[in-house]
């Protein structure tokens, strides 16, 4: 199994690009999740998905959007992105549809906004 | 406003010198505790979850334990593989279905041979 895979692992943007984040996972897991990770600030949830059909925001869902597309795949898109979502984008899945499941984490996609 | 807080932001430890690593957390009605291990350009491995005050778990060198207002990771003896940034994170009841899982910002832990 490789568990939870993200593409790609980096990627360099202009002010206003537009991308898409991919992430699948093999584990059969009901719920998807992206997270954020900035110096000093911790992981901070953007998206996520309770289950295949369902999206939900989180802590910090403006300039995202997401889709999952199945029960495997979950992408998070940026419409115009800002320097200011440069950052370390994880993806992360879990089993079960509550968030006290533990989570799998995918190894990251290193974003620059310039 | 839920606030997660994990002290020291760094240790250096020798091997076999055991110590602790603090988090602190403020949360409205804590449904988890977890602890998860990072390593450098990796994303966050699963270690523990602790569901109320008291909870003790295990895993090799690694112990968490729980109280009503803080967890603490205890690490035994360790190794230079041990090395790497420890998480944690306190979920708690939330308005919504799904409830907050907030972060501390991690401990830096170094442990040189």
């Amino acid at each position: 199994n490789a568990g939870v895979t993200q593409t790609p692992k980096f990627q360099v943007l202009k002010t206003g690009q537009s991308m898409t984040l991919q992430c699948a996972q093999d584990m059969n897991h009901n719920s998807m999740y992206w997270y954020r990770q900035d110096p000093g600030m911790g992981l901070r949830l953007i998206y996520y998905s309770a289950s295949e059909g369902t999206t939900d925001k989180g802590e910090v869902p403006n300039g995202y959007n997401v889709s999952r597309l199945n029960k495997r795949e979950f992408s998070l898109r940026l419409e115009s992105a800002a320097p200011s979502q440069t950052s370390v984008y994880f993806c992360a899945s879990s089993e079960l549809t509550v968030p006290s499941d533990e989570q799998y984490f995918g190894p990251g996609t290193r974003l620059t906004v310039t | 406003e839920d606030q997660v807080t994990q002290s020291p932001e760094a240790l250096r430890l020798q091997e076999g010198e055991s110590s602790s690593l603090n988090c602190s957390y403020t949360v409205s009605g804590l449904r988890g505790l977890f602890w998860y291990r990072q390593d450098p350009g990796k994303g966050p491995e699963f270690l523990f979850t602790l569901y109320s005050a008291g909870e003790e778990k295990e895993k090799e060198r690694l112990k968490a334990t729980l109280t009503k207002k803080e967890s603490f990771l205890h690490i035994t003896a360790p190794k230079p593989e041990d090395s790497a940034t420890y998480l944690c994170a306190a979920l708690n009841a939330g308005g919504t279905s799904y409830g907050k899982l907030t972060f501390g910002q991690g401990t830096i832990l170094t442990v040189h041979p």
